[in-house]
């Protein structure tokens, strides 16, 4: 299994500023990706992060809006930009482990006023 | 995209009765994963299915994959309050392991003591 932390777990932003999340994984990874879970909802993919190439967006999510950096095989970062009330959710990481496995981070609650 | 249909949305029932909830497709899923999430924390991965007319056990959780793998079903015998939560239903929709998730809409579930 995975151990995955992440920071902040939550927090309360203005409209307008932005907020990067950071995974921390206790093992390397070869695949990480963000979710996102709006409030009483199910989990929807943002992103897969690969170790030294550009992320990969799903339909509906662009770069400008959630740029995410993979410097390791241990650590991602999920930027939300120029925030709205919209993007207020839980953001969440996973990696993928042996077989079809994925293990999730807690989640880092947002709420933008 | 596989969309994947989850119900019902919302049960609450008494401690000690059975349930079941159910996870459809019109399209074969190569694998088919149950998770439960409990609030303030991730999924927890419980189950994935693989082999058509595959039945797992997990305690009193007991998990069905339909023979033409386009349906599975979760069954909680003997209902604890500790049973409670989302019940989300996922598979890689490209039927590798190495991409993300796809999510069903998921199953509120509380178990009133």
């Amino acid at each position: 299994s995975a151990v995955i932390s992440q920071k902040p777990s939550r927090d309360i932003c203005q409209r307008g500023t932005s907020l990067t999340i950071q995974c921390q994984v206790d093992s390397q990874v070869t695949m990480m990706f963000w979710y996102r879970q709006q409030p009483g909802q199910s989990l929807t993919l943002i992103a897969t992060a690969n170790q030294g190439s550009e992320a990969t967006y799903e339909s509906g999510f662009v770069i400008d809006k959630f740029p995410i950096s993979r410097p390791n095989l241990t650590f991602s970062t999920l930027t939300v930009s120029n925030m709205s009330p919209e993007d207020s959710s839980i953001y969440l990481c996973s990696v993928d482990a042996v077989g079809e496995t994925q293990y999730f981070g807690p989640g880092t609650r947002l709420l933008v006023l | 995209t596989q969309l994947l249909e989850q119900s019902p949305q919302f049960l609450s029932i008494q401690e000690g009765e059975n349930l079941t909830v159910y996870c459809n497709s019109s399209s074969v899923f190569s694998s088919l994963q149950w998770y439960r999430q409990e609030p303030g924390e991730g999924p927890v991965l419980l189950v994935t299915v693989v082999t058509g007319g595959e039945v797992k056990k997990l305690k009193r959780l007991t998990f069905q994959f339909g023979d033409a793998r386009k349906d599975s079903s979760l069954h909680i015998t003997a209902a604890q309050p500790g049973d409670t939560g989302l019940y989300l239903c996922a598979t890689h929709p490209s039927g590798g392991g190495a991409d993300g998730l796809t999510f069903g809409k998921g199953t509120h579930l509380i178990i009133q003591p």
